[in-house]
Order: structure tokens, then sequence, then C-alpha cells
């Protein structure tokens, strides 16, 4: 089973700035195969980023997916208030699919 | 447009049972394999059954190993997850999602809420 490992927990930043969110795992991830979710309280999550560094259709492209082999990041080049959420990356490479634990972002 | 809906959700008590559905339209439902996904209060996201486009190759987390049973209906584009000798530890929002291994889940229904406790 790949683990992957999202870091930092939290990231407290401010609208306008940059955020970088990393996704470690433990093995290569398949084919790059690693997508990048959000979501907001009482939602389902949406789908951001997948195949590492596609964006999704209707994503704003202030959001840009990044990596191979085992390290891989999401970057939000200029926060906007409706950013502020958890973050979740998933592999589904290979068997079983898994996430990470999120990293929450919020205001600072 | 794609659209995911789970119903059979509530409250329940230990050892009880439930049956979840996912009633999905606007892809070719047969052509998708289809995954449950599960949150507890305040905690991340696990995967727990899948199910290929043919019904014919499943998956279940150690978790629900035994106790859940995935499953589809293609003729009736709705997919299923019935769950027995449910425990506390399964009070969760349970997601469906399209997609599985090699193909990104990009669409999920609302999610329904599954409460155990006596």
């Amino acid at each position: 089973e790949i683990v992957l490992t999202q870091s930092p927990g939290t990231l407290s930043l401010s609208p306008g700035e940059r955020a970088t969110l990393s996704c470690r795992a433990s093995q290569s991830v398949s084919s790059s195969y690693l997508a990048w979710y959000q979501q907001k309280p009482g939602q389902a999550p949406r789908l951001l980023s997948y195949g590492a560094s596609s964006r999704a259709t209707g994503i704003p492209d202030r959001f840009s997916g990044s990596g191979s082999g085992t390290d891989f990041t999401l970057t939000i080049s200029r926060l906007e208030p409706e950013d502020f959420a958890v973050y979740y990356c998933q592999q589904y490479g290979s068997s079983p699919i898994t996430f990470g634990q999120g990293t929450r972002l919020e205001i600072k | 447009e794609v659209q995911l809906v789970e119903s059979g959700g509530g409250l329940v008590q230990p050892g009880g049972s439930l049956r979840l559905s996912c009633a999905a339209s606007g892809f070719t439902f047969s052509s998708y394999a289809m995954s449950w996904v599960r949150q507890a209060p305040g905690k991340g996201l696990e995967r727990v059954s899948a199910i290929s486009g043919s019904g014919g190759t499943t998956y279940y987390a150690d978790s629900v190993k035994g106790r859940f049973t995935i499953s589809r209906d293609n003729s009736k584009n709705t997919l299923y997850l019935q769950m027995n000798s449910l425990r506390a530890e399964d009070t969760a929002v349970y997601y469906c999602a399209k997609g599985g291994v090699g193909v990104v889940s990009d669409y999920w229904g609302q999610g329904i809420l599954v409460t155990v406790t006596s």
C-alpha cells in the first residue's frame, strides 16, 4: 500500500499570498496518477488536479499541480478567500487507492 | 451533466444493517469503475470499497472486509453498498465516486450520513 504524507498539517496564510502544499509517497506513484482535491465543510471533495499536473475542468489557473515519482506539490499562486479549505492528495495508480491525511489551509 | 445521488443512510444500532444506493446519470455507467469513500466526523477520506464496470472485480478495505458488500446494477445505473454488522466506527459520511485504479474520481455524490449508535 502506498502511504501518502501531506505537509504541513495546517497552513496559515493571508489572501493574496502563495500557498505550497506537499504530498510525499512511500513509493513511486504509477504513471504520475496523483490527484488533488479541495474540500469545504459540508461538501464533497472537488477535483482540482489529476495526472500530477493536469488541471480539472473549471478550475482556475491559480491552482497548479506538479511533481513525479514520490514528491508532488499543489501550488495556489495567489490565495482568494474561497480557497481556504482542506486539501487532500490521492494516488489512483495502484490498488489500494489511498489518500493523504489532508492539509488545512486557514486564514491568517 | 454527471450526477451521483446517494440514498439509504440513517441511524442504526450496532450490529445492524443498511443498504446504500447511488443513482448515476450523465455518463455511460457500465464503462466505469465506481467507489465508495467514507469520512468519519472530523477525519480524512477512506476508500472502503470499489467495483469494476462489469461488476466482476471488487475491492474492500480491511476495515470492512467480510461485513460490507458492493454491487451494481448496470441496467438501473445504480451502485450499492450493503453494510452488515455495523459498528460505531462505521459512523461517517459515505460518498460514491466515479472512477477507480487508473481513472481519477472526477465526480462525487453529495454524501450520505450513516450513524451507528445505541
